[in-house]
């Protein structure tokens, strides 16, 4: 299993341009979440997923859209990147069933430093 | 909404000394699990250790393990024997029973062993 993983590693954008920032899971976990970190201020929230087609925001959603049509992807796209984005993103998934030895853990993938200039 | 706080944005240990991470949490739920999570300098984040609210007995995990006090919402990390591996930002996480895919992360604690 290759777990959670991330594309691009890092990434440098112009003010105004729009990317879409990957991620995929192989565990078949139906829960999704994409967070960003900043200096001083842990990781916050940004979108979640808990199954393919229903998504919703977190603490910090603006300027951020998300979709979920498969299980295995979820991917954040920026629409018009702002400096204030800049930051590391995570993107970390988790199953529903409650029970067993890994459940309410979350997975998180290695993240994507993106500066936006 | 649940917030979480470490007062200790940086701390040093000694190679082979203990070491305390503190963490404070505020709820109103009684049904929640808490994390420590572990970010060298590659960035991944990794699982430490993890509680259980209902659970009255403390979580370890080799060298690591938490003193859970849940009437005082507080919840801290003791790495017994530091290793130099051990160098990292740690972050103490809160999560609402039911809701695997929300966590609320403090804001880290950079934990320096020196050699």
């Amino acid at each position: 299993n290759a777990g959670v993983t991330q594309t691009p590693k890092f990434q440098v954008l112009k003010t105004g341009q729009s990317m879409t920032l990957q991620c995929a899971q192989d565990m078949n976990h139906e829960y999704m979440s994409w967070y960003r970190q900043d200096p001083g201020m842990g990781l916050r929230l940004i979108h979640y997923s808990v199954g393919a087609g229903i998504t919703d925001q977190g603490e910090v959603p603006n300027g951020y859209n998300v979709s979920r049509s498969t299980t295995e992807d979820f991917p954040l796209r920026l629409l018009s990147a702002a400096p204030s984005q800049t930051s590391v993103y995570f993107c970390a998934s988790s199953t529903r069933l409650a029970g067993g030895p890994n459940s309410y853990e979350q997975y998180f993938g290695p993240g994507t430093r993106l500066t936006v200039t | 909404a649940q917030t979480v706080t470490q007062s200790q944005p940086e701390m040093s240990v000694q190679e082979a000394e203990t070491v305390t991470l503190s963490c404070t949490y505020d709820t109103s739920e009684n049904n929640y699990y808490l994390f420590w999570y572990k970010q060298p300098p590659s960035r991944q984040m990794i699982l430490v250790i993890r509680q259980e609210a209902y659970k009255q007995q403390n979580a370890t995990e080799n060298r690591f393990s938490v003193n859970f006090q849940k009437a005082a919402k507080s919840f801290s990390l003791k790495i017994s024997d530091s290793q130099l591996g051990d160098t990292a930002m740690y972050f103490c996480a809160f999560m609402s029973g039911g809701s695997n895919y929300k966590l609320t992360f403090g804001k880290g604690t950079l934990l320096t062993v020196n050699p």
